[in-house]
């Protein structure tokens, strides 16, 4: 069974430019959760989508949105970036079944804003 | 607000000795999940085990067993014999609702030969 999946792996952006990021779940997991991890901040929830909805949103500024389509894949966008937004971005799927259900991680994308 | 803190920074040990990693939670609510997780230097992070606010009894995995005490707030990580590859840094997580977690600051663990 193949875990999820994270696109690109690496990332070197320029202050002000957007960035997309793509994360394939596992198969059958429904339910997509974005983390963003730093030195300074460390593991810190973006947002979670189920069924191409929203349900859960953390703290960030609205220039991070994310989206998920029909099969489940799901992308975040960051817009305008800072480099302060240098981090290394995981994504995680899971069974929504409920809070006690795991999350299955990627391995993540590392983005450098310069 | 919840919130986990896990006051160990960096553990280092030799191998074979047992060593403990420390988590701390608070929350109001009354149903809540606790995982714990590592994450090896290639990134992603590894599940390890989930535990109930209901369920108070003690588990032992291999190598691996957990703690947890209601009363003190807490959920701690032992590792028996430890080896080379169980370095890595290890997180405390507390699950509320909707597949939102918490973490600690992570437990970075050295395991010298």
């Amino acid at each position: 069974k193949a875990g999820v999946t994270q696109t690109p792996r690496y990332l070197i952006k320029t202050r002000g430019q957007q960035v997309t990021l793509s994360c394939s779940p596992i198969s059958g997991h429904r339910s997509v959760s974005w983390y963003q991890q730093t030195p300074g901040q460390g593991l810190q929830f973006l947002f979670e989508y189920f069924s191409e909805t929203q349900r859960n949103k953390g703290n960030f500024p609205g220039r991070f949105s994310g989206r998920q389509f029909s099969n489940s894949r799901s992308e975040m966008n960051v817009s305008t970036l800072e480099l302060g937004d240098s981090a290394l971005y995981l994504c995680a799927s899971s069974l929504p079944i409920g809070m006690n259900t795991e999350a299955f991680f990627g391995q993540g994308t590392r983005l450098t804003v310069v | 607000a919840q919130k986990v803190t896990q006051a160990q920074t960096e553990i280092s040990v030799v191998e074979k000795e047992d060593v403990t990693l420390d988590c701390v939670y608070e929350t109001r609510d009354t149903t809540y999940y606790l995982f714990w997780y590592k994450q090896p230097p290639s990134g992603e992070l590894v599940f390890l085990i989930r535990r109930n606010s209901f369920d108070e009894q003690n588990e032992i995995s291999g190598r691996y067993s957990w703690n947890f005490q209601k009363s003190t707030s807490s959920f701690n990580f032992t590792i028996t014999a430890s080896q080379v590859v169980d370095s890595a840094v290890y997180f405390c997580a507390l699950n509320t609702g909707f597949q939102k977690l918490v973490f600690g600051t992570g437990t970075r663990l050295l395991v010298s030969p």
